[in-house]
């Protein structure tokens, strides 16, 4: 089975904190991707990488960085953190599909679930 | 651009009663398309998929949906539910070079 793990559950950080969140996954996946869930909201895209140092914007990026430097591992990095970031992030991954772009069934972590105060 | 449309934000049924929760989409080619189950506190998991085929799909936990295009439809169907299918259901789509783009969920709620 596809085995994705997130560093926390549960995280408390002080506003203007830089906050680390890590993902690893153990199915050699090539495609990471990390969301926020809100209540109502439904999961908007924050980033995603296609490639070991490689990484594309999603939906939402404004304040959000990430770092993939090893295959298994994604990183999101929150530089300053405001109360707007507390949320639930959820980590997924996938494989390529067949036929090109990043669209195959994707596997999520627990998430975490990050409040800023 | 790709889209989902769960009309029903929530949605209450009785134990061993059916369970039909909608899911409707907007994109360009042929879709892969997803249904995934959360629990509360936990990660998504997924409860089945459509690529091609068979319009009809099945998944875990007894769940089915059936994939209508002409009506760019991906319903998820159950025929009796449990109290343990209390959750969180997101449909999703995609295809194409941008990833799944998911639904605002659905909430379920089983009464006794």
């Amino acid at each position: 089975d596809v085995k994705v793990t997130q560093s926390s559950r549960y995280l408390v950080k002080r506003t203007g904190e830089k906050v680390f969140l890590e993902c690893v996954q153990d199915m050699d996946h090539e495609n990471m991707f990390w969301y926020r869930q809100d209540p109502g909201l439904g999961l908007r895209l924050i980033y995603f990488s296609y490639d070991v140092k490689m990484k594309e914007k999603g939906d939402i990026p404004e304040g959000y960085s990430v770092s993939r430097e090893k295959k298994e591992r994604f990183s999101l990095i929150l530089e300053s953190a405001s109360t707007n970031q507390t949320s639930m992030y959820l980590c997924a991954s996938s494989s390529t599909s067949l036929y090109g772009g990043v669209s195959y069934e994707q596997y999520f972590g627990p998430g975490t679930r990050l409040t800023v105060t | 651009a790709q889209s989902v449309t769960q009309p029903d934000i929530h949605i209450t049924v009785s134990e061993g009663a059916s369970l039909e929760l909608r899911c409707n989409y907007s994109y360009g080619a042929t879709p892969y398309l997803f249904w995934y189950v959360q629990s509360p506190g936990q990660g998504l998991q997924l409860l089945l998929k459509y690529f091609s085929g068979d319009t009809l799909v099945q998944g875990i936990k007894g769940f089915e949906a059936e994939f209508k295009r002409s009506q760019s439809s991906f319903n998820l169907r159950k025929p009796s539910v449990h109290w343990s299918d209390a959750a969180e259901y997101f449909c999703a789509v995609g295809g194409g070079a941008d990833g799944l783009t998911f639904g605002k969920g659905t909430h379920l709620i089983i009464q006794p």
